[in-house]
């Protein structure tokens, strides 16, 4: 059974960079899959942030981009996100997922998710 | 702004059929396919529906989805309080080059 579970500061200064990373079990995340984090506002929707093919190829939110960056630890099953240059509006909980086959395929879609951890920005 | 639009509320009475419906463009609905996702209160989003009308095993037959043109619709029968939660649509966008979700609709089970 794959499961995944997100770490990282609950607490992140603006201007910061905010770091996640995705512990994975069940399944060896160089074995195949895309990996990525969608992340939630308090009170809203949700908003995809960015996927990482097991080979490294990534794909990024147009929105975020220039701030964005998700990579691959292979030899401890995680996998990371780093968010620059944080202000309150990249307060949220923040999900990773695994994603069935491929952006722009017949199917692309998260079917394994995190429980979320909350990230607030604030001095 | 979400780029795929949704109501934002829905209701229904047990035993009910409901439906939600989501709309986008030729970009992301009209050539590639929809998702959606149930979201109980406090909890991780979770796929009813995937390719617009496949359901992941575990799912039950009364969630159904469907797709026309650059429009899709969940459709719930049967409907039960467990039903309460938020659902998202999602579909990938080849001009943004990147997943676009609906802005959600709050389901209601009166």
């Amino acid at each position: 059974q794959v499961q995944l579970q997100e770490s990282g500061p609950g607490l992140v200064k603006p201007s910061e960079t905010l770091s996640l990373t995705c512990s994975v079990s069940g399944y060896s995340i160089s074995s195949g899959y895309y990996w990525g984090w969608t992340r939630q506002p308090p009170g809203k929707g949700l908003e995809w942030i960015g996927s990482i093919f097991h080979s490294g190829d990534t794909y990024y939110n147009p929105s975020l981009n220039s701030r964005v960056t998700i990579s691959l630890d292979t030899s401890k099953n995680q996998f990371s996100l780093s968010l620059s240059s944080v202000t309150a509006a990249d307060t949220a909980v923040y999900y990773c997922a695994r994603e069935s086959g491929a952006p722009g395929a017949f199917y692309y879609y998260m079917d394994v998710w995190g429980k979320g951890t909350t990230v607030t920005v604030s001095s | 702004q979400s780029v795929l639009t949704q109501p934002p509320s829905a209701s229904g009475t047990p035993g009910q059929r409901v439906t939600i419906s989501c709309s986008g463009s030729r970009s992301n609905i009209g050539i590639n396919t929809v998702n959606w996702y149930q979201q109980l209160p406090g909890t991780a989003p979770k796929v009813l529906i995937y390719s617009n009308d496949q359901r992941p095993s575990g799912v039950p037959d009364r969630f159904s989805g469907s797709k026309s043109g650059t429009s899709a619709s969940l459709a719930i029968s049967g409907l039960q309080s467990e039903d309460e939660a938020d659902y998202y649509c999602a579909a990938w966008d080849d001009s943004l080059s990147g997943l676009v979700f609906g802005g959600g609709t709050e389901l209601t089970v009166l």
